[in-house]
């Protein structure tokens, strides 16, 4: 069965500063992969997905993320950070066969934004 | 497209009173999901249903808590009798199998308070 980790619960960063969040997969073949936050009060928009082909993708909002599959990670970056990001953001992986469909969610990392 | 709806938005109710919750997904969506939010278990994913027919109920708590799919267009989670700890946010999800990756759509949830 797929799982999926996302090792920080809280991160604060100051606006305009380099934002990392950290999630890795366990899952025994090519994942789908993606990000997914939510406002206060919203339900979950998605950011990025990869499921294949160039390892770094692009999403929404300026976000990009990156595959490394020798570290079963699937890391969220953006290289400067707003206000407005200030969000709950998840990681879910994705599965083929017959769990098609299904998304496993980790924890959630809660992003605080300082001016 | 006008997304997922759910409905209502918001619910309070007394414990032992029956609850239904509603949600139409996607038009042309075949996959559609159940998720409850809480700040202790996260997101939990309930049931889902593959074109109206359920195909993985292991997530739902237990007999208090029942999922229907009359059609493409609509499914209820019913809870009888509700409790207080069936307080969360439930959310709904649809995604469509020919799409290239199993990305979800959610809806905006419905906020579940049980006193």
């Amino acid at each position: 069965a797929q799982s999926v980790t996302q090792p920080d619960i809280h991160i604060t960063v100051s606006e305009g500063a380099s934002l990392e969040l950290r999630c890795n997969y366990s899952y025994g073949a090519t994942p789908y992969l993606f990000w997914y936050v939510q406002s206060p009060g919203q339900g979950l928009q998605l950011l990025l997905k990869y499921f294949s082909g160039d390892t770094l993708v692009q999403g929404i909002k300026g976000f990009e993320a990156e595959f490394k599959r020798s570290q079963s990670s699937f890391n969220l970056r953006k290289p400067s950070v707003h206000w407005s990001d200030a969000a709950e953001y998840f990681c879910a992986v994705g599965a083929g066969g017959t769990s098609y469909g299904k998304l496993t969610f980790g924890q959630g990392t809660i992003l605080t934004v300082h001016p | 497209d006008a997304g997922v709806i759910q409905s209502p938005r918001h619910e309070v109710t007394e414990m032992g009173q029956e609850v239904t919750l509603r949600c139409k997904p996607i038009s042309g969506h075949d996959y559609l999901f159940w998720y409850r939010q809480t700040m202790m278990r996260g997101l939990e994913l309930l049931i889902y249903f593959n074109n109206n027919v359920p195909i993985d109920d292991s997530g739902m708590p237990e007999d208090r808590f029942s999922a229907k799919m009359p059609n493409a267009s609509f499914s209820t989670l019913k809870i009888q009798p509700s409790e207080p700890r069936d307080s969360a946010v439930y959310f709904c999800a649809s995604t469509n199998s020919l799409a290239s990756a199993n990305e979800q759509f959610f809806g905006p949830g419905t906020r579940l308070t049980v006193l």
